[in-house]
């Protein structure tokens, strides 16, 4: 099977300050990854796709700046939220998808608390 | 704009029963319908899917029914158990020209009682 792992999976931060989450496809490539945000008994919400080598599309009313997001190489894209408020905590789960299948695989997601 | 509407929202089944979960959308772009299982605290897990040109798709007790000139779909537990408590979640997805995005229905919490 496709395993993604995620990095950390947990964080808590300071408001004001950013913190990076990884997401890696550790047995195969992944030409486009999803970053998805889910509050508590809610869906998930998506927010980007991350693109490798190229830049990430966001959703309507995500703020680009706030959460940056690169697609370094075929097996790593990062989120980085930058200037954390309370607002922004959540669970961070981020997807891959293999070339010519259907399938997206699911990291195991990451919980931001921002104090 | 919710384009993909789950019901219902919470389940209770008795053990050995059958869990039943309703999914419609709107979107005739959309290509392929997966779902997903999702334990607390956890990622959601691929469960089973189908694509639109199927009408029935079974997998061990998972069973997805899908009714394209309603644009319906719905995912059937059967022999439900304990373990099978969790939440799911109904998706579909456009296609290439949709950039392969997933749109994800509300979410079932199901119960599963001895």
């Amino acid at each position: 099977g496709a395993v993604v792992s995620q990095h950390p999976s947990w964080v808590i931060c300071k408001s004001g300050t950013s913190v990076k989450i990884e997401c890696r496809s550790l047995d195969f490539q992944a030409t486009t990854m999803f970053w998805y945000r889910q509050f508590p008994k809610q869906s998930l919400m998506l927010m980007a796709t991350s693109n490798e080598g190229s830049k990430a599309t966001y959703e309507q009313g995500v703020e680009k700046d706030k959460f940056l997001i690169n697609h370094a190489s075929l097996t790593l894209s990062t989120l980085t939220v930058t200037s954390a408020h309370p607002e922004d905590s959540s669970f961070y789960i981020c997807s891959a998808g293999r070339q010519s299948t259907d399938t997206q695989y699911f990291g195991p997601g990451t919980r931001l608390t921002v104090l | 704009q919710q384009q993909v509407k789950q019901s219902p929202q919470s389940l209770i089944v008795q053990k050995g029963g059958i869990s039943i979960i309703n999914c419609a959308y709107e979107n005739t772009a959309f290509d392929y319908f997966p779902w997903y299982q999702q334990f607390p605290g956890k990622g959601p897990a691929l469960l089973i899917a189908i694509r639109p040109d199927v009408s029935e798709k079974k997998e061990g007790r998972f069973t997805i029914s899908f009714n394209k000139s309603a644009k319906q779909f719905s995912l059937h537990i059967m022999d439900s158990q304990p373990g099978d408590s969790a939440t799911y979640f109904c998706a579909a997805r456009k296609g290439p020209g949709g950039g392969n995005k997933l749109t994800f229905g509300t979410g079932t919490q199901l119960k599963v009682e001895l």
